[in-house]
């Protein structure tokens, strides 16, 4: 049973260029987040996907904007990349009525320079 | 206010002895539920055990307990039998309310830093 898969693993951009993430929910899972953990820091939640639509957004600018297909991988975008986005992007993945299986894959690092 | 609160930003303990990692929340939702997750140096976030607002009883997954005091607001970890593989960091986590279908998102707490000594 594959668990939840994010791709790229590593990834260097420039500041001013856009970015996406791609995240394979595990297997039967149809609800998709993703957070940014910076350095030294617990992960924050960006926005969570269900049914091909956003659901819920943290506190994250325009910038950040996803994406959920109909088999419910997910992509994470972020346009106008800025130094301060550099971080780890973890997407997690649960049952909508699943209240207690929330996992997560390992992580996508982004560096800005 | 922090609705996760961890401590003890690091703690050191010996190979195959207990460390219990403090976490406190803060919600005045009546419906939550508590994780507890597990983050080595490569950055995967290991789901360790969970706790609803609801259960009566104190959850156990292995060597992980949850010591769960609601009056407290308190859903502290305890590991059993500590290993070298045990060293990581470690994030306590809540999600709050699930009325109407909509999933309540992670709160993670900054985390505590393990490190077994042999």
């Amino acid at each position: 049973d594959a668990g939840v898969t994010q791709s790229p693993t590593h990834l260097i951009k420039t500041r001013g260029q856009q970015v996406t993430l791609r995240c394979s929910p595990k297997s039967g899972h149809d609800t998709v987040s993703w957070y940014q953990q910076a350095l030294g820091q617990g992960p924050q939640f960006i926005f969570q996907y269900y049914e091909e639509e956003e659901r819920q957004r943290g506190n994250f600018p325009d910038r950040f904007s996803g994406h959920q297909f109909p088999n419910y991988s997910s992509e994470l975008n972020v346009n106008a990349l800025l130094l301060g986005d550099s971080a780890l992007y973890l997407c997690a993945s649960s049952l909508d009525r699943g209240w207690d299986t929330i996992y997560f894959g390992e992580g996508s690092w982004l560096t800005v320079v | 206010a922090q609705k996760i609160t961890q401590t003890q930003p690091g703690m050191f303990v010996q190979e195959k002895e207990a460390v219990t990692l403090d976490c406190t929340y803060d919600t005045s939702d009546p419906s939550y539920g508590l994780f507890w997750y597990k983050q080595p140096s490569s950055g995967e976030m290991i789901f360790l055990i969970y706790q609803g607002s609801y259960d009566q009883q104190n959850a156990t997954e292995g060597r992980y307990s949850l010591n769960f005091q609601k009056a407290r607001k308190s859903a502290n970890l305890v590991i059993s039998a500590s290993q070298l593989g045990d060293s990581a960091m470690y994030f306590c986590a809540m999600r709050e309310g699930y009325y109407g279908g909509s999933q309540g998102n992670l709160i993670f707490g900054k985390g505590t830093k393990l490190s077994v000594k042999p």
